[in-house]
């Protein structure tokens, strides 16, 4: 089953745009993570935010988190054609320091020079 | 380089037939990760290993076996492929909450 769920499913943006992508998940956690994977490479680790953090920054990431809501979005600044790129949020599900994390279906960017 | 190394990046195989997709750390991570991942389901945790000659089953186990007798080496065997294995696999270590993950293994199975 999926714990997080992202939205939109895909997103179309010009280059210094900013982009916002959305996930929820289902029950509580440690911690959120953002990941992202370029066309046909593995995920890599963006940033983390832990369940007592509301606000994250990373250059010119931004992850909020919003535990009442069960939800976190993920804010990428002035995007670059680089950025292109499918996000995924994923949870411990409560199981901290395992490393053992239930992923959402992602959210496909595409960035437009 | 350090890091994850997956073993075939590509391997086309028929249905019945066993496969095993490879997977190395450079580090010495004690958590070791299988997804596999499917257009609609995003990634699904197969089988994860705390330890050495310490495995568990994750969402998606059925079909899939796996062995950890040494740190490093996390092999995924498919001991008589199906179709509905056709997937990209990757394998991922842990280490203070973040996945390190390798590049993946495509796997088609006819």
């Amino acid at each position: 089953s999926q714990q997080g769920e992202e939205d939109p499913q895909a997103l179309s943006i010009q280059e210094g745009e900013n982009a916002t992508m959305n996930c929820s998940y289902k029950t509580s956690i440690n911690n959120l993570q953002w990941y992202r994977q370029n066309s046909g490479r593995g995920l890599v680790h963006l940033i983390l935010i832990r369940s007592n953090e509301r606000e994250k920054h990373s250059g010119r990431l931004r992850v909020t988190l919003d535990t009442s809501k069960k939800s976190s979005s993920l804010l990428i600044t002035a995007s670059r054609a680089a950025d292109t790129a499918s996000y995924f949020c994923a949870t411990d599900a409560g199981s901290s320091n395992t490393g053992k994390l239930i992923f959402g279906q992602g959210t496909t960017l595409q960035v437009k020079p | 380089d350090a890091g994850i190394t997956q073993s075939p990046r590509y391997k086309i195989t028929e249905t019945g037939r066993q496969v095993t997709l490879m997977c190395h750390q450079t580090w010495s991570h004690s958590y070791m990760f299988w997804y596999r991942q499917d257009l609609g389901h995003g990634l699904r945790l197969i089988y994860y290993s705390a330890a050495a000659d310490i495995t568990d089953k994750g969402e998606v186990p059925d079909g899939y076996v796996v062995s950890r007798s040494k740190t490093e080496n996390f092999p995924l065997t498919l001991e008589s492929a199906t179709r509905s294995q056709t997937s990209v696999y990757f394998c991922a270590s842990h280490r203070m909450g973040e996945l390190f993950f390798g590049e993946g293994s495509r796997l088609t199975v006819l």
